[in-house]
């Protein structure tokens, strides 16, 4: 029984590069949710999708970011133009459908650091 | 608007102490959920516990027990006879009505030395 996947676990980019960041949800879960974790913070909420839509972006910067959740394959995090103050920590988490207050899934996060 | 405190940054302890970390919240909603959550050295986060606003009861479950209290607002986690292997960062986090929108502490950063 797969948990939340995400990849990479690492990834290096320079500045000005753009970021692509995958996660796949748990096995029968469609809601999907974005944080990120700068060093030495707490997580901070960014975006939450369901299959084909955005629910609630209200923590995603206005700029240069963009998530996405096709009807099929992985949800994706973008990030265009990166900066070194995008370098952190970027953890998915999935849901169950009909549970609305079910505990969040995380997966192991992805580490971007920007050069 | 939401608020999570953990005021405590770092607690070191020798181990088999007992040690409790503090969260308190800020919530204007009737219905709301607390979590804790262990993220250990290796990064990824472990779901501890869940608990709602309806539901004072503290709760043990082995070496791990909550006292949550709405009058204080308050949301602790004690660990009793602490363990090397409890060494981690440890978020008390708050939703409300949809859980996957959690508003978290900054963490507590738990050291048990052997």
């Amino acid at each position: 029984n797969a948990g939340v996947m995400q990849n990479p676990r690492h990834l290096v980019r320079r500045r000005g590069q753009e970021a692509r960041l995958r996660c796949s949800p748990m096995k029968g879960h469609s809601h999907v949710y974005w944080y990120r974790q700068l060093p030495e913070e707490g997580l901070k909420f960014m975006v939450y999708l369901q299959k084909e839509n955005i629910i609630d972006e209200s923590g995603m910067p206005k700029e240069r970011f963009s998530a996405e959740f096709p009807k099929e394959g992985p949800s994706i995090l973008r990030i265009q133009q990166v900066v070194r103050g995008d370098s952190a920590a970027y953890f998915c988490a999935s849901s169950e459908d009909r549970v609305p207050n079910s505990p969040l899934h995380f997966g192991n996060g992805t580490r971007l650091t920007v050069t | 608007a939401q608020k999570v405190t953990q005021a405590q940054t770092e607690i070191s302890v020798v181990e088999k102490e007992d040690v409790t970390l503090d969260c308190v919240y800020e919530t204007r909603d009737t219905t709301y959920y607390l979590f804790w959550y262990k993220q250990p050295p290796s990064g990824e986060l472990v779901f501890l516990i869940r608990r709602n606003s309806f539901d004072e009861q503290n709760e043990i479950s082995g070496r791990y027990s909550w006292n949550f209290q709405k009058s204080t607002s308050s949301f602790n986690f004690t660990i009793t006879a602490s363990q090397v292997v409890d060494s981690a960062v440890y978020f008390c986090a708050l939703s409300g009505t949809n859980a996957g929108k959690s508003t978290f502490g900054d963490g507590t950063t738990l050291t048990v030395k052997p």
